[in-house]
């Protein structure tokens, strides 16, 4: 079956850059997700990408694709402290396969 | 619109009990999904509705039950509680009409479940 990995856990400064990255195994997803899931609540569609796209740009977010190494990244421009969050990455159509998530800490 | 709610927020069990689990939606969406958060392990599915009247499982659905008699509602169910289903519970809804953007998954604010 598909499997996605996520690394846990990405420490940053306020106003750097964050870069959280995901693999998968199963090249056939036509859709790729972000969601994010602040404490104590569920969680919220961020942005997504086509298959058939490398980047998507909005506002702060970027998400790379890279199909042939199966890589998908999103990129946080500014980080602020209301960006501290658990981050998953999510791959399929109607049945989505989620990443463990990776939890981003934004400090002064 | 109140969007997804869930209900109860917490509740703890002993092994061998049952309860249900409720999930509302006023969005009149078609598809509904109950999940499971484990620590390190992400979300994963243990059954969907495609609509009002059926049901389908998903990655995990040993242990539970599940039922749609409503459109608006979806009804997760453990009939003897183990150790191994204390999680916390999201439940999800999308109209799932085609297009990416209609196919967001409005997620609830989960339910705590210990059982001890």
């Amino acid at each position: 079956g598909e499997d996605v990995e996520q690394s846990l856990f990405l420490s940053v400064r306020e106003g750097d850059s964050s870069v959280i990255n995901c693999t998968y195994t199963d090249s056939s997803s036509t859709y790729l997700y972000w969601y994010k899931q602040e404490p104590g609540a569920g969680l919220q569609l961020l942005t997504y990408i086509f298959s058939n796209m490398d980047m998507k740009q909005d506002q702060r977010l970027t998400v790379l694709l890279n199909k042939k190494d199966k890589h998908l990244s999103l990129r946080i421009a500014d980080t602020q402290t209301g960006d501290s969050a658990i981050y998953f990455c999510a791959l399929g159509y109607n049945k989505l396969i989620f990443g463990a998530g990776t939890r981003l800490a934004v400090h002064p | 619109n109140a969007g997804v709610t869930q209900t109860p927020k917490f509740r703890v069990l002993k092994t061998g009990q049952s309860m249900t689990l409720l999930c509302a939606q006023d969005m009149n969406h078609e598809y509904m999904y109950w999940y499971r958060q484990d620590p390190g392990m992400g979300l994963r599915l243990i059954h969907y509705s495609v609509g009002e009247g059926t049901t389908a499982k998903g990655e995990v659905p040993d242990g539970y039950n599940v039922s749609r008699l409503k459109k608006q509602n979806f009804l997760l169910g453990l009939e003897s509680a183990a150790p191994s289903q204390t999680s916390v519970y999201f439940c999800a809804s999308s109209p799932l009409r085609g297009w990416v953007e209609d196919n967001e998954q409005f997620f609830g604010p989960g339910t705590r479940l210990t059982v001890l």
